[in-house]
């Protein structure tokens, strides 16, 4: 099993360029999510989609659009990328652990907008 | 009044130390806890959930105190290899994470 996967590793967009951030999962779960993560803000939840066909907003929508293409792939657009969403995107997916659900990360993607 | 807040640190421990984590969240219906670790530039990472009776796996012991509203974790004998970010996360219908503590073990 990979786990979730995410690409591209790295990128770096000029300011008004979009760009698509994929995700992929092989473990069966039904949710998947997108977060952002900056310096001394911790995780922040961007958007949720908790079984195919729906997505959800979370705490940090604007700017961003999800599509839940089937049950294992969820991703991130950018249309229009601005300085402020220089950050790191993580993807996650979630599943039963022994003390409830729970989730499970991607290696992330470094963004960086000039 | 932030929904879930850790003990800012750094904490910066030698080999060998005992050191503890504390949280608290402030949903009173929060029903699962967690300990994640986040290594530096890396994925955060699944440590170890919170049992209401409290569990040790190793050299680390998690509590859950439901009255007080707050989460502990405690890491004994420290390691070079511990040396990360360890974030309190609480479920309460959705996972919220806290802002993380970042750990130091110096030799």
């Amino acid at each position: 099993n990979a786990g979730v996967t995410q690409t591209p590793k790295f990128q770096v967009l000029k300011t008004g360029q979009s760009m698509t951030l994929q995700c992929a999962q092989d473990m069966n779960h039904n949710s998947m999510y997108w977060y952002r993560q900056d310096p001394g803000m911790g995780l922040r939840l961007i958007y949720y989609s908790a079984s195919e066909g729906t997505t959800d907003k979370g705490e940090v929508p604007n700017g961003y659009n999800v599509s839940r293409l089937n049950k294992r792939e969820f991703s991130l657009r950018l249309e229009s990328a601005a300085p402020s969403q220089t950050s790191v995107y993580f993807c996650a997916s979630s599943g039963q652990s022994g003390g409830g659900e729970t989730q499970y990360f991607g290696p992330g993607t470094r963004l960086l907008v000039l | 009044r932030k929904e879930v807040e850790q003990d800012p640190g750094p904490f910066n421990v030698p080999e060998g130390a005992t050191v503890a984590f504390n949280c608290t969240y402030s949903n009173s219906a929060s029903q699962s806890f967690f300990w994640y670790r986040q290594d530096c530039r890396k994925e955060p990472k699944l440590l170890m959930s919170v049992y209401s009776s409290g569990n040790e796996d190793g050299r680390f012991t998690a509590q859950l105190n439901r009255a007080s509203q707050y989460i502990s974790l405690l890491i004994r004998d420290s390691k070079l290899s511990d040396s990360a970010t360890y974030l309190c996360v609480v479920n309460g219908g959705k996972l919220i994470f806290g802002q993380g503590t970042e750990l130091s073990v110096k030799p």
